[in-house]
């Protein structure tokens, strides 16, 4: 079976400060790992992802994630926080199976 | 069309109605995806199409929902005699491959369902 566990349903960062959201997943094969981005009252948008061909994944605005095979993480951050960044960030596995498996989600809160 | 559309975009409903969904994919994808979102929670899978055959309906709940995909575009799911723990936003995804193979899904805004 595959899971993806997001450390934190709320994460609260000052402007400028650094983001960091936690995914640790379990797979059995090796994974493919997502982020996405949902912003109030809309689908889900693709951040970033990893594939195998690097560790060290960049996406848009500025975010990044690494996939550490050792701690099964793939955390997700960012240097600097805008108040624009303040929406809901999901971790999501494909496996063993032809989908994707979600965590729980974790809302990024900015302050000034 | 430029992206995933879904209709409707709210729907209300009584307890015991029977409500269809519709999920119209992104041309040229061949796979589609139907996932739950709860309040609060992240998507929950329901079933996956490649195609026009159902590849997986391991998520659908039980046998009250039913989606189909005839002529391998759109897709409706249907709710049969809905109950309020049915109620939650049904998310409709399609990809030019599959999420193994990096296929990148592109979301619908989803279908908002209230079952009172």
């Amino acid at each position: 079976a595959q899971s993806v566990t997001q450390l934190g349903s709320h994460v609260s960062v000052s402007e400028g400060a650094l983001v960091l959201l936690r995914c640790n997943y379990s797979s059995s094969v090796p994974p493919y790992l997502f982020w996405h981005v949902q912003y109030p009252n809309q689908g889900l948008q693709l951040l970033l992802k990893y594939t195998s061909a690097a560790t060290l994944v960049k996406g848009i605005n500025g975010f990044e994630a690494e996939f550490k095979k050792s701690e099964t993480s793939f955390h997700l951050t960012k240097p600097s926080a805008h108040m624009s960044d303040a929406v809901e960030y999901f971790c999501a596995l494909a496996g063993t199976a032809s989908k994707l498996t979600f965590g729980t989600g974790t809302r990024l809160q900015v302050t000034l | 069309g430029a992206g995933v559309s879904q209709t409707p975009s709210n729907k209300v409903t009584e307890k015991g109605k029977y409500v269809e969904l519709r999920c119209d994919p992104i041309s040229g994808h061949t796979a589609l995806y139907w996932y739950r979102q709860s309040l609060g929670q992240g998507p929950e899978f329901l079933i996956y199409f490649q195609g026009t055959g159902a590849a997986d309906d391991s998520g659908l709940p039980n046998d009250r929902f039913f989606a189909v995909r005839p002529e391998g575009s759109v897709s409706t799911l249907k709710i049969q005699r809905t109950e309020r723990g049915d109620s939650a936003v049904y998310l409709c995804a399609s990809s030019r491959d599959r999420p193994e193979n990096t296929g990148e899904l592109f979301f619908g805004e989803g279908s908002r369902l209230t079952v009172l």
